[in-house]
């Protein structure tokens, strides 16, 4: 059972809006950075969002990151189908001193 | 440019030990650069370990006492040692990230992953 709770998947039509929400508590999402990651099918782990809300250099701007107090969320607009993959919340925790995960949504392109 | 590259695949018998190792090229290497995730079969990621400046060494909760990470300044290479294997829960590809911290060695994020390393725990 993940610390960081992810809704396990979500459908889309091309060109539409996504939302992935990350619920977590004080001692990780309220006090910490939250980081996203995707990870398409077969392949390791890419960051698309640190810091909560930042754009690494050369992922897309069709992704976007907030937070608010002890939740995080993802959005990807223009959705397109090589969005098709997983994605992950990350977390530092404070009382675990270790970074937490969410337990993973699976982004389907309709 | 960061990249990471990680040891082969590797089959080992429960009870056992596997040693994983990530060279990493493109840019400076301390010991806390590297730290460890692991994915199960058709399941999500899973924080193994790594060295932070603030902690010490930082392990998942399915890995305290179990886990070693050791790093090679002079070969850039990082190293993840899991003990006592368990043939149902070990098996998954593990992948070597390099960490980022911010402000005074706050755990920040994981960039770039390597490929991944499968070890499969079998008898």
């Amino acid at each position: 059972q993940s610390v960081l709770t992810q809704s396990p998947s979500v459908s889309e039509a091309p060109g539409q809006r996504v939302t992935i929400s990350c619920s977590g508590s004080t001692s990780n999402i309220g006090n910490n950075a939250v980081n996203w990651y995707q990870q398409l099918p077969g392949k390791a782990p890419k960051l698309i969002i640190y810091y909560d809300d930042l754009v690494p250099s050369g992922v897309s701007d069709r992704f976007s990151g907030s937070k608010s107090g002890t939740s995080a969320s993802l959005a990807i607009s223009g959705l397109q189908s090589e969005d098709e993959a997983e994605y992950y919340c990350v977390a530092w925790d404070d009382r675990l001193n270790a970074p937490v995960f969410g337990g993973g949504t699976k982004v389907t392109v309709l | 440019q960061v990249q990471l590259v990680q040891s082969g695949a590797e089959v080992k018998k429960p009870g056992s030990s596997v040693r994983v190792s990530c060279k990493s090229s493109g840019g400076t290497f301390t010991e806390y650069d590297i730290g460890w995730v692991r994915q199960a079969p058709g399941q999500g990621l899973e924080w193994v370990g790594g060295l932070t400046p603030k902690f010490g060494l930082s392990y998942g909760q399915n890995f305290r006492d179990r886990v070693t990470i050791t790093a090679d300044e002079s070969t850039t290479t990082a190293y993840m040692e899991l003990s006592s294997l368990r043939s149902e829960g070990d098996t998954a590809v593990y992948y070597c990230a390099r960490v980022i911290f911010y402000g005074s060695g706050n755990f920040g994020w994981l960039d770039p992953w390597g490929p991944g390393t499968l070890v499969t725990v079998s008898s």
